[in-house]
């Protein structure tokens, strides 16, 4: 069964520092992963998704994410954080099953922005 | 079109009373999931439903789960008798999928805060 890993329950940042949230998924085959962001009292919002192509996806709101098959992770990124971007990030990943198609989350990753 | 709307935004409601949460999906999306957020659970899939058939409920806690989907446009998730530890946060999502997978991608509404007391 699919499964995905968010090691960082929480995670603080300075304002304008760079970002790096881990997740590593277990699927076994061709998997299609999403990153979404959860702002408080808020649903979720997909940030950026990768299917096939080019490893390195670009996203929303100045955020990229790099699939890495060796390592079976796709870590999110930012090079400079602003103070909107506190919120909760989930990782997920998409499984077709008989024609069926569904996300598994991963537990979240909290971020706190200090200025 | 005006995304997933789920109603109410708020609940608050009597143990042992039966509560009722709403969702239209999003127009011309075949899938349907709800899921439920706590702190304690994080973000668990209920039950989701393919083409208005449900699919895979085994994420519903118990019996005194129940959801619909009558209709490709309406959906309703029913918990009766409700009691203290079904406070959390219910969100309702829809996508369009072809079955190979990038289907998956799902656009999620604003939640329903639901609080027993």
């Amino acid at each position: 069964a699919q499964s995905v890993t968010q090691p960082d329950i929480h995670i603080t940042v300075s304002e304008g520092a760079s970002l790096e949230l881990r997740c590593n998924y277990s699927y076994g085959a061709t998997p299609y992963l999403f990153w979404y962001v959860q702002s408080p009292g808020q649903g979720l919002q997909l940030l950026l998704k990768y299917f096939s192509g080019d490893t390195l996806v670009q996203g929303i709101k100045g955020f990229e994410a790099e699939f890495k098959r060796s390592q079976s992770s796709f870590n999110l990124r930012k090079p400079s954080v602003h103070w909107s971007d506190a919120a909760e990030y989930f990782c997920a990943v998409g499984q077709a099953n008989f024609g069926n198609e569904k996300l598994t989350f991963g537990t979240g990753t909290r971020l706190t922005i200090i200025p | 079109d005006a995304g997933v709307i789920q109603s109410p935004r708020h609940e608050v409601t009597e143990m042992g009373q039966e509560v009722t949460l709403r969702c239209k999906p999003i127009s011309g999306h075949n899938s349907l999931f709800w899921y439920r957020q706590t702190m304690m659970r994080g973000l668990e899939l209920l039950i989701y439903f393919n083409n208005n058939v449900p699919i895979d409920d085994s994420g519903m806690p118990e019996d005194r789960f129940s959801a619909k989907m009558p209709n490709a446009s309406f959906s309703t998730l029913k918990i009766q008798p409700s009691e203290p530890r079904d406070s959390a946060v219910y969100f309702c999502a829809s996508s369009y999928g072809v079955g190979d997978g990038t289907g998956a991608e799902a656009f999620f509404g604003q939640g329903t805060r639901l609080t027993v007391v």
